[in-house]
């Protein structure tokens, strides 16, 4: 079993819908939850990280982490063509001082 | 962004090739990091280091080897290429030890190991 899960879609949805990508973990040890974009031909960057239970948002970007069922979720309200990208959920350990990724979930939004 | 620059950016060589792909940054960060990227696997670590001279590896770390001679330089070698080494393959940095999982990555290095 992966230690994080994450559907790779393709997810393609209209401009202006919300958009809900998503990822599993197994291991509760994890304490830091992170989103990179990813644009084609490109290096992925950090979005958004949250520590621990709770939402955090960042204007039309909501991320979510739900512990006791080890899941985390990326919103994306008024979705934009620019937001055509591959996302990745990545979940960090300091103690184990281990990052991993999922495999990334690649979105289209179109016009 | 970053000061990251990877290169080559695009490579196509022979199995059996030695190969190597350099990293250099401009920020002075303490830690470097080679990634390779496949469908379906996500991006996966094969070395880092956190200093000159000091590595460690990956995950993924069989038939790649790391040198790290200068702060700014990481250099990635594939000592005999093969069909399974065909990747993207990124470098990434990081200030101190990824204490909140913050890294920065260069463009990619897109090998094919024909």
């Amino acid at each position: 079993q992966k230690e994080v899960e994450q559907d790779p879609g393709p997810l393609s949805v209209p401009e202006g819908a919300i958009v809900s990508l998503n990822c599993t973990y197994s291991n509760s040890a994890f304490q830091y939850f992170m989103w990179y974009r990813q644009y084609s031909r490109k290096g992925p960057e950090l979005l958004m990280y949250t520590y621990s239970s709770g939402n955090k948002e960042d204007g039309r970007f909501t991320a979510q982490v739900d512990k006791s069922s080890k899941y985390i979720s990326l919103f994306i309200r008024d979705s934009q063509p620019s937001d055509s990208a591959t996302y990745l959920c990545a979940i960090f350990s300091g103690g184990y001082n281990k990052l991993i990724f999922g495999a990334g979930t690649r979105l289209a939004v179109h016009p | 962004d970053a000061g990251i620059t990877q290169s080559p950016r695009h490579k196509v060589t022979e199995t059996g090739t030695p190969v190597t792909l350099r990293c250099h940054q401009t920020e002075n960060h303490r830690y470097m990091y080679w990634y390779r990227q496949d469908p379906g696997h996500g991006l996966r670590l094969i070395h880092y280091s956190y200093g000159v001279k000091d590595t460690d590896k990956g995950e993924v770390s069989d038939g790649y080897s790391v040198s790290r001679s200068k702060t700014e330089d990481f250099l990635l070698t594939l000592e005999s290429a093969t069909s399974s080494q065909t990747s993207v393959y990124f470098c990434a940095i990081s200030e101190d030890t990824t204490n909140t999982g913050e890294l920065f990555f260069g463009e990619g290095s897109r090998l094919t190991v024909l």
